[in-house]
């Protein structure tokens, strides 16, 4: 059973670039998070992708924007990079079950992202 | 708003020693979730545990075992006897249910603590 899936691993890009990251999630799941970490720091919270759809979403701009695709994978984008963008981004599944309780989110090893 | 509080920046303690991380929280709703993540050097989240607000109920798994109180607002972790392979930055997260659609909103992480065991 493949847990969360990400790519690339490391990533270094200039300021001002545009940077995609690939999450492919837990078999089952089908609810998709993206997070931030900043060397030092807890994570924070991206977005959250259901149904193809962002369904809520953290204190971050509009330079960061996502995708979910059909089979659940999603992407992160962010545009114009800043030096503040360097930082290991983390993707979750899950699985939204109405009604129930069972809600446990799985974490992918993560992308590491250099803003130069 | 949601808020995770973990006091203790960084703990070390010699191999075979108890050690209890804490962990207090904030939220306005009735129905949320609480999480313990590690993660060692590596950088991955590993899930430890997951519990919802309406099970008080203690839980031990192996070594681990984790205090959920409700009246102080508190999801303590403690780990016996622990072992070098303990070391990591342990975060408590929460998070609060969305409404009839089920599931759960992101996780706010408290800032985390870093966990040093020594031989």
């Amino acid at each position: 059973d493949a847990g969360v899936t990400q790519s690339p691993t490391h990533l270094i890009k200039t300021r001002g670039q545009q940077v995609t990251l690939r999450c492919s999630p837990k078999s089952g799941h089908d609810t998709v998070s993206w997070y931030q970490q900043a060397l030092g720091q807890e994570p924070q919270f991206i977005f959250q992708y259901y149904e193809e759809e962002e369904r809520q979403r953290g204190n971050f701009p509009d330079r960061f924007s996502g995708h979910q695709f059909p089979n659940y994978s999603s992407e992160l984008n962010v545009n114009a990079l800043l030096l503040g963008d360097s930082a290991l981004y983390l993707c979750a599944s899950s699985i939204r079950l109405a009604g129930t309780s069972s809600y446990e989110q799985y974490f992918g090893p993560g992308t590491r992202l250099t803003v130069t | 708003a949601q808020k995770v509080t973990q006091a203790q920046t960084e703990i070390s303690v010699v191999e075979k020693e108890d050690v209890t991380l804490d962990c207090v929280y904030e939220t306005r709703d009735t129905t949320y979730y609480l999480f313990w993540y590690k993660q060692p050097p590596s950088g991955e989240l590993v899930f430890l545990i997951r519990r919802n607000s309406f099970d008080e109920q203690n839980e031990i798994s192996g070594r681990y075992s984790w205090n959920f109180q409700k009246s102080t607002s508190s999801f303590n972790f403690t780990i016996t006897a622990s072992q070098v392979v303990d070391s990591a930055v342990y975060f408590c997260a929460l998070s609060e249910a969305l409404g009839s659609g089920g599931g759960a909103d992101g996780l706010t992480f408290g800032k985390g603590t870093h966990l040093i065991i020594q031989p």
